[in-house]
């Protein structure tokens, strides 16, 4: 079947601090992968994608590259803001629904 | 385009109630969900629906709840009657498929009920 795992929060880092968040998923077929954010209050917002293996989304300071060896699809970002903080979740599709981790939360303090 | 409307952004009810939410997708889209959102259960998907016909139901809680899909520019949630325990954040969200794979699922505001 189709899934997501991500890493558990909450995730607390200090300002400029570099982040990752993994991502790891098993998938029939040959999925495309995004990572949603999430701010208080709000829906969910797309962050990045990729579609094929090797591909590297980016977007707003972050990366995620789809490796289909690893089956993974960890986000990184290089210095966290306070901005930053939000959840953030990892998910697949593979031509219907879309399969959705369970979030991590991030807290960034000055 | 505007994005995924829902409405009411907020609902308060009385337990036993009827409960409608409603939600506009984009326009051109042939896919849309519905999704509730708990800190307990996390995100959930209840039901999509693909060119207006529901695909999979097997996320509804129950029979209290109905979705319905009657033209592509709308849609709508029911609960009937309403229990505590069914509140949460229920997110609309809507896609169209490319050969090749989907877009993004965009999402709504959503809206928060709360049933006392």
């Amino acid at each position: 079947g189709n899934s997501v795992t991500q890493m558990e929060g909450p995730v607390t880092l200090s300002e400029e601090a570099f982040l990752t968040i993994n991502c790891t998923y098993t998938a029939t077929g040959y999925p495309s992968l995004f990572w949603y954010v999430q701010y208080p209050g709000e829906g969910l917002q797309l962050l990045l994608k990729a579609t094929k293996a090797d591909d590297k989304g980016s977007n707003k300071g972050f990366e995620a590259t789809y490796r289909k060896e690893t089956t993974s699809f960890h986000l990184e970002k290089g210095s966290v803001q306070v901005s930053d903080s939000a959840v953030y979740f990892c998910a697949l599709n593979t031509g219907n629904q879309f399969y959705f981790g369970t979030g991590t939360s991030l807290t960034v303090i000055p | 385009d505007a994005g995924v409307i829902q409405s009411p952004r907020h609902e308060v009810t009385e337990m036993g109630q009827e409960v409608t939410l409603r939600c506009k997708p984009i326009s051109g889209h042939d896919y849309l969900f519905w999704y509730r959102q708990t800190m307990m259960r996390g995100l959930e998907l209840l039901i999509y629906f693909n060119n207006n016909v529901p695909i999979d139901d097997s996320g509804m809680p129950e029979d209290r709840f109905s979705a319905k899909m009657p033209n592509a520019s709308f849609s709508t949630l029911k609960i009937q009657p309403s229990e505590p325990r069914d509140s949460a954040v229920y997110f609309c969200a809507s896609s169209f498929y490319l050969y090749g794979g989907h877009t993004e699922a965009f999402f709504g505001q959503g809206t928060r009920l709360t049933v006392v």
